[in-house]
């Protein structure tokens, strides 16, 4: 069974520090892994899907970062924004499911 | 392009009442999902239809959910009786094919109907 874990929990960083956000997974028998954005009272967003033969996968100042072998799975935020703030999810395949993580909650403070 | 449209968007109710969520796709939209995401964790699939046929049930509790997908557009879930751990938020997404189950395309989800059950 895939277990997704993401920590912190939650992260505070000031306007234009860049966000780095961990998500860590069992089953590295994974084809890709997806990152997600759920803003309050709404509901989630998809930012990024990474292949399993790619390592990383880039769409304006976000770039996320693939290592199966470790299970391991990487989001960059370059010069954080407060419109950043946000709860970030990661997923991973599970037995045709896909297996969330709790997320990592960020505000960013201008 | 509309979005995934969910009705109510909020609800409370007593322990052992019953109640009903609409979901209505993205137009064209092949497969929908219901997730069940309780304060402070992720999204937990409760079931996947491909049209209007179920994929995956494994994780919907049978005993008091339900839910069916109307000649493959619109879906509604259904809880009777309510308890106590039911309160969540009750996302539903779409997307256009998954008939890989949709890991490898991308989910489109509405803003969620909260549920207190008290």
């Amino acid at each position: 069974k895939q277990e997704v874990t993401q920590i912190p929990a939650a992260l505070s960083v000031p306007e234009g520090e860049n966000l780095v956000l961990n998500c860590s997974f069992t089953d590295s028998a994974i084809y890709n892994l997806q990152w997600f954005r759920q803003d309050p009272g709404k509901g989630l967003t998809s930012l990024l899907l990474i292949q399993s033969s790619q390592r990383e996968q880039t769409s304006g100042r976000l770039n996320a970062s693939l290592d199966k072998s470790s299970g391991r799975s990487t989001l960059y935020i370059a010069a954080s924004q407060p419109g950043d703030s946000a709860t970030y999810l990661c997923a991973a395949p599970n037995d045709y499911k896909l297996s969330f993580g709790a997320g990592t909650t960020v505000t960013v403070r201008a | 392009e509309a979005g995934v449209a969910q009705s109510p968007r909020y609800k409370i109710i007593e322990k052992r009442q019953s109640v009903a969520f609409w979901c209505n796709p993205i137009s064209g939209h092949a497969t929908l999902y219901w997730y069940q995401q309780i304060l402070g964790q992720g999204p937990k699939l409760l079931i996947q239809f491909q049209n209007n046929g179920v994929v995956d049930d494994s994780q919907l509790p049978k005993d008091r959910f339900s839910a069916e997908r109307l000649k493959g557009v619109d879906s509604t879930l259904k809880i009777q009786p309510a308890k106590l751990e039911d309160s969540a938020v009750y996302l539903c997404a779409s997307s256009l094919d998954g008939s890989t189950s949709g890991f490898t395309d991308t989910q489109y989800f509405g803003p969620g109907t909260r549920l207190t059950v008290l």
